[in-house]
């Protein structure tokens, strides 16, 4: 079935530190990728539409300026963490899009542990 | 705004036995998806659901979209230490079968 891959699964990092968490589609080619974020014990947040050579769309709330995206590719959605801290510490997971999206589920990869310290 | 809420929000339950988890819409839904979460790992896709009264099987575990398409459930019967985890749903409120809003999840422990 069709793949998603995340990298790095698990990062730890000094406050202000910039981190880059990468999204990949391994078998299919994804115009469409979704970064949500996840504290402990609730559920997936969406934090934004990554779109493939354009920028990407905001929910409400989110800083554009503190989570820089960019899906300068068909198979490659990054998340970048500026000038983390503690508060940011948590765990991002993204999703893909297949193309027959109506027949087929999102994919997601297996998430990022984030610790700022 | 897509508000789904899940019921129960954790349950445990003892080997062998039948469940059932909940999942209500504020909207009507073009879709409902359910999924498995182990806390700290990506998500294992469990079922897709588009027609009112549609119900799916896959082994153990059942999911139903009612008529209206606004409420789903999800039934394990026998339950194994295996279903425990973290059960999402997850909608699909503009038609688009792309952009998800989640449930709040029910958390399950299986006890032997």
């Amino acid at each position: 079935g069709a793949v998603v891959s995340q990298h790095p699964s698990w990062v730890i990092c000094k406050s202000g530190t910039s981190v880059k968490i990468e999204c990949r589609s391994l078998d299919f080619q994804a115009t469409t990728m979704f970064w949500y974020r996840q504290f402990p014990k609730q559920s997936l947040m969406l934090m934004a539409t990554s779109n493939e050579g354009s920028k990407a769309t905001y929910e409400q709330g989110v800083e554009k300026d503190k989570f820089l995206i960019n899906h300068a590719s068909l198979t490659l959605s990054t998340l970048t963490v500026t000038s983390a801290h503690p508060e940011d510490s948590s765990f991002y997971i993204c999703s893909a899009s297949h193309p027959d999206r109506f027949n087929q589920p999102q994919h997601f990869g297996d998430g990022t542990r984030l610790s700022i310290l | 705004s897509q508000e789904l809420e899940q019921s129960p929000q954790s349950l445990i339950v003892q080997e062998g036995k039948n469940l059932t988890i909940n999942c209500t819409s504020s909207k009507t839904l073009y879709g409902l998806y359910w999924y498995k979460q182990k806390y700290g790992e990506g998500l294992i896709f469990l079922m897709m659901l588009q027609k009112g009264g549609e119900e799916k099987s896959h082994e153990k575990i059942t999911a139903k979209l009612d008529e209206k398409k606004q409420q789903s459930s999800l039934h394990i019967t026998a339950s194994q230490p295996s279903h425990a985890g973290i059960y999402l749903c997850g909608a699909d409120s503009a038609g688009t079968a792309s952009k998800l809003t989640f449930g709040t999840g029910t958390r399950l422990q299986v006890t032997l």
